[in-house]
Parts: C-alpha cells; structure tokens; sequence
C-alpha cells in the first residue's frame, strides 16, 4: 500500500508569511494527490485535488504543485483564518491514505 | 447545497455494536460513490470504507474488514456503516464523504482517480467500558 509523510508535523509561522507544507508518496502517483485544511471540532476542507487544482471557492494564496513522488502545498500570504492543520491524501483505488498532517500555529 | 449529516454516534461497550447513517441532500446521492473517514482524538484522518453508487463494489480498510459493513439506500438517500465487535482503537469520530470521481491521461493510459470534495460533521463513537 502507498503511505505518505508530510513535514514538516508542526510549523510556526506568522501573518503576512509564506508557508510550505511537503508530502512525500512512497512510490510514484502521478498528480493524484488531494490537500485538506482541518479546523478544531470540523470536517477536513478540501483545498487542492489532482495535486495543483484549486477547489471552488478556496483563496487563491492556497497553491499546490508536484508530480509522481513529491507534492507542496503553499500558503502565499498567511491569513489569520489559515492557522489550522492540513493534510495529504492519494486516491487512487482503495485504500486511500492519509498524511500525518501538519499543524501550523501563529507564531 | 450539498449536505451531509451523518448520526448514530454513542458510548458503547468493548465487543458491542452500532449502526451509523449519513442522510444526503443537495445533490442526486444514486450518482455518487460514497466512503467513511474516521479520525480518532488526536490523531488525522483514516479511510475506513467505499460504496459505489449503486452497491456493487464495497472495499473496507484491513483494520475494520470482517467487523464493519458499508451499505446504502438509494431510495432513501442514505449511506449506512454497521460497526460490530467494537474495540477501544475504534473510537474516533466518522465522518460520510462524497466522491468525485475523475481520469488523469499518462504516457501509460488512464489513471483513474478522485477526490472527497464533501464531508459531513461527523459522529463520534466512544467504545469504553
């Protein structure tokens, strides 16, 4: 089964920054790679699928990119409302892993 | 607008069962393939089980095959987990996601993919004696 591993797990950062968050697939999945935003006590909220696709209505700060094994999500100019955890996940059949997820905090 | 509104959640004993539900509204539920996502306290999300749209193909995770059984009523506009033999690992919270299904052309052909565009707001089981 494919696994994912995103770093880093915790990061820091500040209003007005940009933010990197990596996943790493252990073996190759094309773009087939979806990013998550959670908040405490909510459902996942789907930001990127097929790896650098915008879903409706998500701010265009949010960008992904990658192909094949390494995968980022970028946060461009980090809003208040952005402080949360975010997640990978490749589907592509069943089962359909998750990251670990990264926590991202005000600093 | 697409909702989903999953239910069933309680406190229930080691080796007990329960039967959740996920109602669906907003959107035609027969056309859509549908799964269960849990997330345990603490923890990120784990996919638990796949339906498709009308029944017929079913996958579960390793760790729930053999005690947990996906299924749907298209009639009713409703997706169903009945979860038996319950174990402490298996309290989290669980949420019902919407599929949409797509294809990504490759040198190699078609790969077919998706993605959970809509989730709803969860249920949580608690299994603790």
């Amino acid at each position: 089964d494919i696994q994912l591993a995103q770093s880093p797990s915790f990061l820091s950062a500040s209003v007005g920054d940009r933010v990197t968050i990596t996943c790493r697939a252990s073996q190759g999945i094309s773009t087939s790679l979806a990013w998550f935003q959670q908040k405490p006590g909510k459902a996942p909220k789907l930001l990127i699928y097929d790896a650098s696709s915008l879903h409706s209505a998500v701010p265009s700060r949010f960008s992904g990119s990658g192909s094949g094994t390494d995968f980022t999500l970028i946060i461009s100019s980090l809003q208040p409302e952005d402080f949360a955890t975010y997640y990978c996940q490749h589907l592509n059949g069943y089962p359909s892993p998750f990251g670990q997820g990264t926590r991202l905090e005000i600093k | 607008e697409v909702q989903l509104v999953e239910s069933g959640g309680a406190l229930v004993q080691p080796g007990g069962s329960l039967r959740l539900s996920c109602a669906a509204s907003g959107f035609t539920f027969s056309n859509f393939e549908m799964n269960w996502v849990r997330q345990a306290p603490g923890k990120g999300p784990e996919w638990v089980s796949y339906i498709s749209s009308r029944g017929r193909t079913i996958y579960y995770a390793d760790s729930v095959k053999g005690r947990f059984t996906i299924s749907r009523d298209n009639a009713k506009n409703s997706l169903y987990l009945q979860m038996k033999s319950l174990r402490a690992a298996d309290t989290a919270v669980y949420y019902c996601a919407r599929v949409i299904p797509f294809d990504i052309v490759v040198d190699s052909g078609v790969i077919n993919t998706g993605y959970f565009d809509s989730w709803g707001q969860g249920t949580l089981v608690t299994v603790s004696s």
